[in-house]
């Protein structure tokens, strides 16, 4: 069964409107961790935020701000006022306790901002 | 500037060879790891290793291997045995222990002859 859903395969939207990828993870651990990663066409993977699973506050960082629900097992990313350098792959991703630092990855959206 | 450096860039490998993937890194970070990425697939780990000379595999290790002579340095052997190499290749590193972030080399794109 796959433990990171992204649904979204590929998202574009147009310069300055607000976009939210969505994720959804599965796990029966109760410490667990999650990441997003954004790639930009030059492949390197970048590391946006990790987030663990007691701590549901959301968070906000310039554009970009993440919404964390236990709840529906969601851990969504919204970036507000979209702009042509975020268009990357976006990946999220799950770190359970009992896995030795493993991180399992959601098969990532794609995102296009269009100028 | 510390980070994770692979080597090379771009990787071509005729039928019935091997080829080695460089993955170096100067973060002084003692876990190590090897991505593939394949077009809408995500990325799947294919070896890791938490300390010097010991390793483990991941969900697809067949055909592959590696080894952790030095904190710094964890190359991926891609081997005849693998039967389909063609993808982009990601080698990453972070601090053993509390999940911590990973980070990225910029990759190495392995193509077939």
């Amino acid at each position: 069964a796959q433990k990171v859903t992204q649904a979204q395969t590929e998202i574009s939207v147009v310069e300055k409107e607000d976009v939210t990828l969505d994720c959804v993870y599965e796990t029966r651990d109760t410490t667990y961790y999650l990441f997003w990663y954004k790639q930009p066409p030059s492949g390197e993977l970048v590391f946006l935020i990790r987030r663990n699973s007691f701590d549901e506050q959301n968070e906000i960082s310039g554009r970009y701000s993440w919404n964390f629900q236990k709840s529906t097992s969601s851990f969504n990313f919204t970036i507000t006022a979209s702009q042509v350098v975020d268009s990357a792959v976006y990946f999220c991703a799950l770190s359970e306790t009992n896995r030795d630092d493993k991180i399992i990855f959601g098969k990532g959206t794609r995102l296009h901002i269009l100028p | 500037d510390g980070g994770i450096t692979q080597s090379p860039k771009y990787l071509f490998r005729k039928e019935g060879q091997n080829v080695t993937l460089s993955c170096e890194q100067n973060l002084n970070h003692d876990a190590m790891y090897w991505y593939r990425q394949d077009p809408g697939q995500g990325l799947r780990l294919i070896y890791y290793s938490q300390i010097v000379n010991d390793f483990q595999k991941g969900d697809i290790a067949e055909g592959y291997s590696v080894s952790r002579e030095k904190k710094e340095s964890f190359p991926l052997t891609v081997t005849s045995a693998q039967k389909n190499p063609t993808a982009f290749y990601l080698c990453a590193s972070s601090p053993f222990g509390g999940h911590q972030p990973q980070h990225f080399g910029d990759g190495t794109r392995l193509s077939i002859l």
